[in-house]
Parts: C-alpha cells; sequence; structure tokens
C-alpha cells in the first residue's frame, strides 16, 4: 500500500495562475480532507469528502474548488492563485467504524509558494 | 476563531524529562481528542488520542490528561528522548467516527537535547 500521495511536492506559481494538486489513496478510505498549514496557526481544513459525489467546505475554502469523482481521488483546484495561498497543503484519508479510534493518514504534504 | 488553543508554541526539555504540551478548547460538542506528532518534511502522524468519559490514556511513554469540566487537555511525554523532538499537533473533532472534520491547535515544537 502507497498510503496517501500527493503530488507535486513542490510548486511555484505566478500569482493569477491556477493548478492542480492531487492526492490519491489506496486504502479504499471513504473520508477525504485538504488542510494547508502556515506557521503558528496549525493545520487548518479547506474542504472534506465522505465520500465519492460528496463534498463540503471547511474552514477556509475561499479560491479552492474540490471534486471527488472516485473513492481513490481527490484534487483541490486554485483557480486564481494569490500570495496568501503560499502554505504546505496535506492531503488526508481516514474511515469510520464504531470499534475505536480512527485516525486520519496523512500524505507528505505540498510545498506551494505564490509570487 | 481558533477553537483549540495550544501552549506553549515551543518547549526544550533535557533527555530523561517530562515534556508538558497543554490544549484549551472551547466548543462543547467536541468528543474525540487525538494528537498527532508531525516531523521535518512529513505529514502528521497519530500519536494518541482519547475521549472525555476517560480522564487519562496512557500509551508507553505517552499520556493524555483530560479535565471535561476545564476544559482542557494535555500531553504528557515521559523519559523524553531526542528522537521525539517533532511537532505535535492537538485536535478536536465532534464523533470519533465523523473522520472529516478535525481542528486543530497552532503546535508545539518539541526540542529534546541529548
Amino acid at each position: 500500500n502507497a498510503g496517501v500521495t500527493q503530488t507535486p511536492k513542490f510548486q511555484v506559481l505566478k500569482t493569477g495562475q491556477s493548478m492542480t494538486l492531487q492526492c490519491a489513496q489506496d486504502m479504499n478510505h471513504e473520508y477525504m480532507s485538504w488542510y494547508r498549514q502556515d506557521p503558528g496557526m496549525g493545520l487548518r481544513l479547506i474542504h472534506y469528502s465522505v465520500g465519492a459525489g460528496i463534498t463540503d467546505q471547511g474552514e477556509v475554502p475561499n479560491g479552492y474548488n474540490v471534486s471527488r469523482s472516485t473513492t481513490e481521488d481527490f484534487p483541490l483546484r486554485l483557480l486564481s492563485a494569490a500570495p496568501s495561498q503560499t502554505s504546505v497543503y496535506f492531503c488526508a484519508s481516514s474511515y469510520s467504524w464504531t470499534g475505536g479510534f480512527i485516525g486520519y493518514t496523512f500524505g507528505s504534504g505540498t510545498r506551494l509558494t505564490v509570487v | 476563531q481558533q477553537q483549540v488553543k495550544q501552549s506553549p508554541q515551543s518547549l526544550i526539555v533535557q533527555k530523561g524529562g517530562i515534556s508538558i504540551i497543554n490544549c484549551a478548547y472551547e466548543n462543547t460538542a467536541f468528543d474525540y481528542f487525538p494528537w498527532y506528532q508531525q516531523f521535518p518534511g512529513k505529514g502528521p502522524a497519530l500519536l494518541i488520542a482519547i475521549r472525555p468519559d476517560v480522564s487519562e490514556k496512557k500509551e508507553g511513554r505517552f499520556t493524555i490528561s483530560f479535565n471535561k469540566s476545564a476544559k482542557q487537555f494535555s500531553l504528557h511525554i515521559m523519559d523524553s528522548q531526542p528522537g521525539d523532538s517533532a511537532t505535535y499537533f492537538c485536535a478536536a473533532s465532534i464523533g470519533e467516527t465523523s473522520g472529516s472534520r478535525l481542528t486543530f491547535g497552532e503546535g508545539t515544537q518539541l526540542t529534546v537535547n541529548p
């Protein structure tokens, strides 16, 4: 199992450009989420999905779009990049069960710089 | 609005000492409180978690203490080792099985000196 795979690992964009951050998981997890990590602010939820075809907004959704056409993939689209979107982006997946605690499996992150 | 506040921002401990990181939350609907450990260049990884019906949970050298009335919880790392040097995040969510909406604290950068 590869777990959660994010691509690219690094990206530099110019203001106004658009791009898609890719996220794929091979664990058949129903839940997937995108977080951004900024110094001193922890991780903040951008968008999440509870299953294929179902997405919802998190705490900081503005400027980002998502879709979930398959269980495995959950791409994050930046519509028109802004310097405020410079951050490290993490994709995570998890599943639900009644037997005990679950934890997110995080990808290794995409470091995005917008100039 | 930060619903989970974490302190201290950074912590330096000598090898063998006890590391203590504190978190406070506002939303009384939170009922699942995990801690995550993150090494440089890696994603966070689940370390230990607790529900509010338990006041303490221990796994090896890691212990969570939970005070429901004060809306506070803390992570204690006993016999801290240089390999524990990492950033630690507390988090909270509504429903341990929801799996979809974790609210994180700001993080604590722990350095354990040899």
